[in-house]
């Protein structure tokens, strides 16, 4: 089922802008995963964030985790083509990491050349 | 009303036997996946079919079959289970569009798959 509310639903972006998705929580996230999905594919694994505060990033994609561990955002610097897809989150309910993981509702990124 | 439905949630089973996990989901959707959740979180995707066709087969053992009677159901059988099969297993289904672009994909419950 579907727990985790991201917003936007839907972006669309100009090449070589920036942008920002948001995934919230009412509830502590002990682990967050953000996935993307290319058309035709399964889920792509892009980052992982479990300590408040903490931000990977990973070549024009940062995600970060808020200090209260119930908002993470994934942020694209300079958008490309490449980046169109779904952007989806997913999070552990529980401490341990031994718990099947809930999934937010999808972002939507178009990029337009 | 639940989207996407698995059953069992929950699967505890023996070494070498043969089990089958069902998903059904109820939006219409013409495209549904199976998942494997490995302990690092990461999801690898096993099948995919869009209107009971299989369109991805991702490199799985052939233990692993899946069926699709119907576009709203997918169900996955594993024979001669493995201790290496213990994982959890999400079925997910979205909105084929065309080459217009990917569809959001709604994920089950997930069903926690224990090996002895």
């Amino acid at each position: 089922s579907q727990e985790l509310e991201q917003s936007p639903q839907s972006l669309i972006v100009q090449e070589g802008k920036n942008l920002t998705i948001n995934c919230t929580s009412s509830k502590t996230l002990y682990g967050l995963y953000w996935y993307k999905q290319k058309y035709g594919e399964g889920l792509i694994f892009l980052m992982m964030l479990q300590k408040g505060g903490e931000e990977k990033s990973h070549e024009k994609i940062t995600a970060k985790l808020d200090e209260k561990k119930q908002q993470s955002s994934l942020h694209i610097t300079a958008s490309q083509p490449s980046h169109a897809g779904i952007y989806l989150c997913g999070a552990d309910p529980f401490p341990g990491g031994n718990e099947k993981l809930t999934f937010g509702t999808g972002t939507r990124l178009t990029i337009i050349p | 009303d639940t989207a996407v439905s698995q059953t069992p949630k929950y699967l505890v089973t023996q070494m070498g036997n043969d089990k089958s996990i069902k998903c059904e989901q109820n939006l219409g959707h013409d495209t549904m996946y199976w998942y494997k959740q490995d302990s690092k979180k990461f999801l690898k995707i096993m099948f995919s079919y869009n209107n009971k066709e299989l369109i991805i087969n991702e490199t799985v053992p052939n233990r692993f079959s899946p069926k699709s009677p119907d576009k709203a159901h997918l169900n996955l059988h594993i024979n001669s289970l493995e201790l290496g099969d213990s994982a959890v297993y999400f079925c997910a289904s979205s909105q084929r569009r065309g080459l217009a672009g990917a569809d959001t994909q709604y994920f089950g419950p997930g069903t926690r798959l224990t090996v002895l």
